[in-house]
């Protein structure tokens, strides 16, 4: 199976500012059709997970354009550009590209 | 808007069967365009993608290798919804078991609101 690495596992951030989410696969994501099958997602404190980025980098419907997406083959990166305090929670990269489906083991953002 | 309800019991005993429902409003379980997926989430295993069913001209499934020889997901036309089950359970298989609607590669965009399962004599 895939392995997907994320990283840091553990993100504080200071509201207003940037953050940062690394997702690295054991292959490349590119899948036969010419798409990249990484998406993202965010669960909130005691709530289902809920879907952000798919394909890379398009946002899913009503999740606000400070949210972005980007990267290429292994290497993926979720942005948010200013951190607010709804954001709080864990941030899961997921590949659909290879048999079976396999997430990250998470990044929780947290306010400082 | 779609929404997805899930519904079972928390506790199951090992070596036992868990059965879990989920009940679609706002689409159909027939539908063509989606798929209709079970997903797991604990600490040990974080989240696993367990299986899906889904019609494309006929009823198709499948499932994780993890689970394969022990997993039924069938769709319920009739009820307009799916069901789980997963047979000869053990402690391992302690879990929030979500319902789940979507493909693998567009990520899912609609998910039940998670039932957690416990399996313990």
């Amino acid at each position: 199976d895939v392995v997907m690495t994320q990283s840091p596992l553990s993100l504080p951030v200071t509201l207003g500012q940037p953050a940062s989410i690394s997702c690295r696969s054991s292959q490349s994501l590119v899948h036969s059709d010419g798409n990249t099958k990484l998406s993202w997602f965010q669960q909130r404190p005691g709530q289902s997970p809920r879907r952000l980025i798919y394909r890379v980098s398009n946002r899913a419907s009503g999740v606000p354009d400070r949210f972005s997406g980007s990267g290429s083959g292994t290497d993926f990166t979720l942005k948010i550009s200013r951190v607010e305090a709804e954001d709080v929670g864990v941030y899961y990269c997921m590949q659909g590209t290879h048999w079976p489906p396999t997430f990250g083991g998470g990044t929780k953002v947290e306010i400082k | 808007q779609v929404q997805l309800q899930q519904s079972g019991p928390g506790l199951v005993k090992p070596s036992e069967t868990l059965s879990l429902t989920c009940a679609i409003s706002g689409d159909s379980v027939s539908t063509d365009s989606a798929a209709w997926n079970w997903i797991r989430q604990s600490p040990s295993r974080g989240l696993e993608w367990l299986g899906r069913t889904y019609y494309r001209s006929r009823w198709n499934n499948e499932y994780a290798g993890s689970v394969r020889s022990r997993i039924t997901i069938n769709p319920d036309t009739s009820r307009n919804q799916f069901s789980l089950q997963l047979n000869s359970v053990t402690p391992d298989d302690t879990a929030v078991y979500y319902c789940v609607r979507g493909w693998i590669g567009d990520g899912w965009d609609v998910w039940g609101q998670g039932t957690t399962v416990t399996v313990s004599s």
